[in-house]
């Protein structure tokens, strides 16, 4: 299947820095790319939805300042997580649909962030 | 929430032995799809089932849906110590088909012991 890279696969940063996430299509285009958060033993949460060219859709609860999302061409969506704090620290996933191939999403490997 | 349940939340079998998920959504949907995850990793598809489906096979995976029940089932065959991981069932919702927002269900941890 389509592969979809997310770098990197863990980081740690101290309290108030901000942190950039990048998910990349490897070989097919994605217009739309979604980024979700997982809790130990829990279910992945959609954060966004990012669609290339214009602003991502947020879900509700989730802070639009806290968490940026930029989908600069059809190939790369970042996340950056700012001024993060402990209760930030989580599983970060995304994903993409290849618009021109299956109804399946792709996802990438994860990112650990843990803000200490 | 539109999250949707799955049922159980932990499973332990030995090997060889069938392994049946069950999974529960709330509102109409296009497709649903389960998906594994080996833990700390990202998810790997599994299979897709339309809503005008009713059964479909992969391999030693048979998925099914009652879209009347709104729930799906998904039953792995002579299970290896290697389908170690966890279950999600994911729905796409009538309205969001064209964008492909996934929803998780809370997942099924499966343990299969050698």
């Amino acid at each position: 299947g389509a592969v979809v890279s997310q770098h990197p696969s863990w980081v740690i940063c101290k309290s108030g820095t901000s942190v950039k996430i990048e998910c990349r299509s490897l070989d097919f285009q994605a217009t739309t790319m979604f980024w979700y958060r997982q809790f130990p033993k829990q279910s992945l949460m959609l954060m966004a939805t990012s669609n290339e060219g214009s602003k991502a859709t947020y879900e509700q609860g989730v802070e639009k300042d806290k968490f940026l999302i930029n989908h600069a061409s059809l190939t790369l969506s970042t996340l950056t997580v700012t001024s993060a704090h402990p209760e930030d620290s989580s599983f970060y996933i995304c994903s993409a649909r290849d618009h021109g191939g299956p109804t399946e999403a792709f996802f990438g490997q994860g990112t650990r962030l843990t803000v200490v | 929430s539109q999250q949707g349940e799955e049922d159980p939340q932990a499973l332990s079998i030995q090997e060889g032995e069938n392994a049946t998920m069950n999974c529960s959504y709330k509102t109409s949907i296009n497709n649903l799809q389960w998906y594994r995850q080996n833990s700390g990793r990202g998810l790997v598809h599994l299979i897709l089932i339309r809503s005008n489906e009713r059964e479909k096979h992969s391999g030693r995976l048979r998925v099914t849906l009652d879209t009347s029940k709104k729930s799906s089932s998904l039953l792995i065959t002579a299970s290896r110590a290697a389908d170690t991981a966890s279950y999600f069932c994911a729905t796409v919702y009538l309205g969001s088909s064209n964008t492909g927002k996934l929803i998780f269900g809370q997942g099924t941890t499966l343990q299969v012991k050698p």
